[in-house]
């Protein structure tokens, strides 16, 4: 199975300043057709996963330009770009380019 | 709007059965995969398994092997996850999620299932 591992697992944060999590993959994620199946999810508290970034680094409908994904083969990067309290709460990577599907621990963002 | 209810959760006695049922709707389900993910309370994310838009094709987890079916109803917009022989391990809110090709778009609010005796 991929492995997948997150740091921080947990990102105090300032209102309005920048937050970064990295995610690494045991393996390339790298998919036979070419693609790789990256994603990245947020859990609100009490609320179920939302996506937020598919395929690394492209945004889904309705996310928020401050969110950004990056990377390529094994190593991956969410990036916020100015936190706002309504991002609080746990990002996950996901790989879905081998079965089974994985995901990371996890990382709690919070406010200082 | 996509929409994905789960149902079906609930109580039951280590060893039982029980079946966990998602309605579709907003989206033309019969031309996506499904998934079952489940988070444990207060733990992270465990992909369950998937089948494909026809329901030709499904893959489980090994934890859950032999277990579980996953089954859909393309005409009813039913994706279905039968649990057999539920250890307390399984424990955990059961969500569906839609998913195009490689990525977990779209997901449903959960259902709790907690095996207890």
């Amino acid at each position: 199975d991929i492995v997948m591992t997150q740091t921080p697992l947990s990102s105090p944060v300032t209102l309005g300043q920048p937050a970064s999590i990295s995610c690494r993959s045991s393996q390339s994620l790298v998919h036979s057709d070419g693609n790789t199946y990256l994603s990245w999810l947020q859990q609100r508290p009490g609320q179920p996963p939302r996506l937020l970034i598919y395929k690394i680094s492209n945004r889904f409908s309705g996310v928020p330009d401050r969110f950004s994904g990056s990377g390529a083969g094994t190593d991956f990067t969410l990036k916020i770009s100015r936190v706002e309290a309504e991002d609080v709460g746990v990002y996950y990577c996901t790989q879905a380019s081998q079965f089974p599907y994985t995901f990371g621990q996890g990382t709690k963002l919070e406010i200082k | 709007e996509v929409q994905l209810l789960e149902s079906g959760g609930g109580l039951i006695q280590p060893g039982g059965s029980l079946r966990l049922s998602c309605a579709a709707s907003g989206f033309t389900f019969s031309n996506y995969a499904m998934n079952w993910v489940r988070q444990a309370p207060g733990k992270g994310l465990e992909w369950v398994s998937v089948i494909t838009k026809s329901g030709g094709s499904t893959v489980y987890a090994d934890s859950v092997k032999g277990r579980f079916t996953i089954s859909r109803d393309n005409s009813k917009n039913l994706l279905y996850l039968q649990m057999n022989s539920l250890r307390a391990e399984d424990t955990a809110v059961y969500y569906c999620a839609k998913e195009p090709a490689g990525t977990l778009e779209s997901w449903g609010q959960g259902t709790l299932v907690t095996v207890s005796s």
